[in-house]
């Protein structure tokens, strides 16, 4: 596709369910980053993905989160036993090494009740 | 942690009138972008400017970078209800701190 698509666009869950997000990064792009912004807050680096580097995971906030990204494509965010500070929405972004900066998706707006 | 802190947090101008937004950062850069997000959910980017550049112009928006002070500055000339957003600056480091990190943002209003 021509953006970047998240799905889904919404989610609802119970405390201490699995989620797992996606984000389909623009075609050739090699570098993706998950952020996660809380309402009205700026954006927390969760994670990103470069080309077959290893991902830096530095801002998983915590061993429930992990994310992977297979064929340097499509990329799932999984969050384990889900609690309600997980409530946000999850943004994912895409680049090339060539572009002037990234293309972000909608977001996944997850909420846990 | 964020490494750009925008200035001011909120922004009230009338249409017509221009907008300056700033933004300062404590380490090293390869580029500063900005952003513009409206309604909580995916961004824009706007502009890129990259560290052995000071200044840069698309369309109504003027970015300046001066290095030596860590800072930039967003204008916005010829402000319309439109541009009412949530904008953000993002840096993207060098060496190890390479990846890109976002302020907190600044609302503008814009009021017609």
């Amino acid at each position: 596709g021509a953006g970047v698509s998240q799905s889904p666009s919404n989610k609802v869950t119970e405390k201490g369910k699995d989620v797992e997000l996606r984000c389909d990064p623009i075609s050739g792009h090699t570098a993706l980053y998950w952020y996660r912004q809380s309402l009205g807050q700026g954006l927390e680096f969760l994670i990103y993905f470069q080309g077959n580097s290893a991902p830096d995971k530095s801002g998983l906030p915590s061993d429930r989160f992990s994310a992977e990204r297979t064929g340097g494509s499509v990329s799932t965010l999984t969050i384990q036993r889900t609690q309600q500070e997980d409530s946000a929405v999850y943004l994912c972004a895409s680049s090339s090494l060539r572009a002037g900066g990234y293309t972000f998706g909608s977001g996944t707006r997850l909420t846990v009740v | 942690s964020q490494q750009g802190e925008e200035d001011p947090q909120a922004l009230s101008i009338q249409e017509g009138e221009n907008a300056t937004m700033n933004c300062s950062y404590k380490t090293s850069i390869n580029n500063l972008q900005w952003y513009r997000q409206n309604s909580g959910r995916g961004l824009v980017h706007l502009i890129l400017i990259r560290s052995n550049e000071r200044e840069k112009h698309s369309g109504r928006l003027r970015v300046t970078l001066d290095t030596s002070k860590k800072s930039s500055s967003l204008l916005i000339t010829a402000s319309r209800a439109a541009d009412t957003a949530s904008y953000f600056c993002a840096t993207e480091g060098t060496g190890a701190n390479s990846k890109l990190t976002f302020g907190k943002g600044i609302t503008l209003s814009v009021r017609p």
